[in-house]
């Protein structure tokens, strides 16, 4: 069966410190994956999507990055996070005319 | 592009009320409609989806119905309950590109 993880799944962060953030899929290969930010209180933006491995496009101009090292591990960066980075991240795929979330992560700038 | 707006919340109604969420959208060609569910701290779930015109989707006693000619796809339950509680996102997926694009959300409280 098809499955995603991310980790880790709560962090507090203080400004200006740098961020990691993991997903892994299993059961699928060559998915397209998806980083989304919900900030408190708004919906979903996707942040980040990928295609394939090394191949990333951004959909919102921020301090944030992200690569795709593997077919099935998609990682969110900052060098310096910012208060305004606080959030909630989802990391997503496609499958069968379905989306699959991860268990998503906390992070709280401080 | 495509684009999913949801009516705004919150949504506050007492155990056993009908519920309607309403969610249209705009998109090229065909897409597919779901709805998502996010319990307070987690993440989020699928609740239902449908994948062409007139498909019903239907799961916990939740359903939906694509309306093509209305470019919408309301959720409705007949008797909420208390763990019903928790943020409601409609979304699509268009055929042209598989990139999915989400409504704000809508936040339902249901009172005992």
């Amino acid at each position: 069966s098809q499955t995603i993880h991310q980790w880790p799944a709560t962090l507090v962060q203080p400004v200006g410190s740098p961020l990691s953030l993991e997903c892994t899929v299993e059961g699928t290969s060559n998915p397209n994956l998806y980083w989304y930010r919900q900030a408190a209180g708004r919906g979903l933006q996707l942040l980040f999507y990928s295609v394939g491995i090394g191949q990333i496009s951004s959909e919102v101009p921020q301090n944030l990055s992200a690569s795709r090292p593997q077919d099935r591990q998609f990682i969110l960066s900052s060098k310096k996070l910012l208060l305004s980075d606080s959030g909630f991240y989802l990391c997503a795929f496609p499958s069968g005319n379905t989306i699959y979330f991860g268990e998503g992560s906390w992070l709280t700038v401080v | 592009g495509d684009s999913v707006t949801q009516m705004e919340g919150p949504v506050t109604l007492s155990e056993e009320a009908f519920l309607t969420i309403n969610c249209t959208y705009t998109a090229t060609g065909y897409p597919s409609l779901f709805w998502y569910v996010q319990y307070p701290g987690e993440g989020l779930q699928l609740l239902l989806k449908a994948t062409k015109a007139d498909d019903k989707g239907s799961n916990k006693g939740f359903e939906a119905t694509y309306r093509k000619e209305t470019t919408s796809f309301h959720l409705e339950k007949g008797s909420v309950q208390v763990s019903d509680s928790a943020v409601y996102f409609c979304a699509l997926v268009s055929g042209g590109s598989y990139i999915p694009t989400f409504g704000r959300g809508t936040s339902l409280i249901v009172h005992p």
